[in-house]
């Protein structure tokens, strides 16, 4: 079965960026989605196709997607953004998530 | 605002069937897009279950096609989960959600607060 690899934890500065990486096979060919799950809440959709950003969700989320890794990254991260991230994305038969990461806003 | 509320027993005995419903709000099931369920295993990640369309299509997740059921009830703007034989490994919060599906694209743009469900005898 498809699997999404993502580091367990990142820690982050307020006012520096964070860098989540999710790596599949091939995810430079699909199209990853990114949810926010802040502690007791339910998930938050950040990031679709990819790179496309919801209304709502602030500028300074953002992804890119190539070869085998999608990155989110978080400018200027403020202590609101600190939550569980999670890639999704579609194998050809079941949409499957990553591991997810930790971000802590130091 | 398109809302979504889960509903059902938090306590499951084991071997038995876990039936949840989702009442949406805000936005017409028989308008379009696609609904789905997703659940999460207390300090967990997250897993897709199956999900449904308001004409009846269905796909599930195929670790547990073999014991989800959905359906969809238009006139009353809801839709349903059914897990049957159900064990210690599917205690969960089970979220259900929006789907859009775009051609392998597909994401949730809309999710309920989510139902704990135990199963335990």
């Amino acid at each position: 079965s498809y699997e999404l690899t993502q580091p367990p934890s990142v820690s982050v500065s307020p006012g520096q960026t964070a860098s989540i990486a999710c790596s599949g096979d091939k995810l430079g060919n699909k199209f990853p989605s990114w949810y926010q799950q802040r502690a007791g809440q339910s998930p938050v959709l950040v990031i679709y196709q990819a790179t496309k950003r919801p209304s709502g969700i602030p500028e300074r989320f953002s992804a890119s997607n190539s070869g085998n890794t999608a990155t989110l990254t978080i400018s200027g991260t403020q202590a609101m953004d600190e939550a569980e991230y999670y890639c999704q994305a579609w194998d050809g038969s079941a949409y499957v998530f990553g591991t997810g990461t930790k971000v802590t806003v130091l | 605002q398109v809302q979504l509320q889960e509903s059902g027993p938090g306590l499951v005995k084991p071997s038995e069937t876990l039936s949840l419903s989702c009442a949406v709000a805000g936005y017409s099931i028989s308008s379009g897009y696609y609904w789905g369920w997703l659940r999460q295993p207390p300090g967990k990640g997250l897993e897709w279950i199956g999900s449904l369309y308001h004409t009846g299509i269905t796909y599930y997740n195929p670790s547990l096609k073999s014991r989800v059921s959905t359906s969809v009830d238009t006139s009353k703007n809801h839709f349903s989960l059914r897990l049957t034989s159900v064990t210690a490994a599917d205690t969960a919060v089970y979220y259900c959600a929006r789907q859009r599906d775009v051609a392998g694209a597909g994401y949730f743009d809309y999710w309920g607060q989510g139902s704990l469900v135990t199963v335990s005898s």
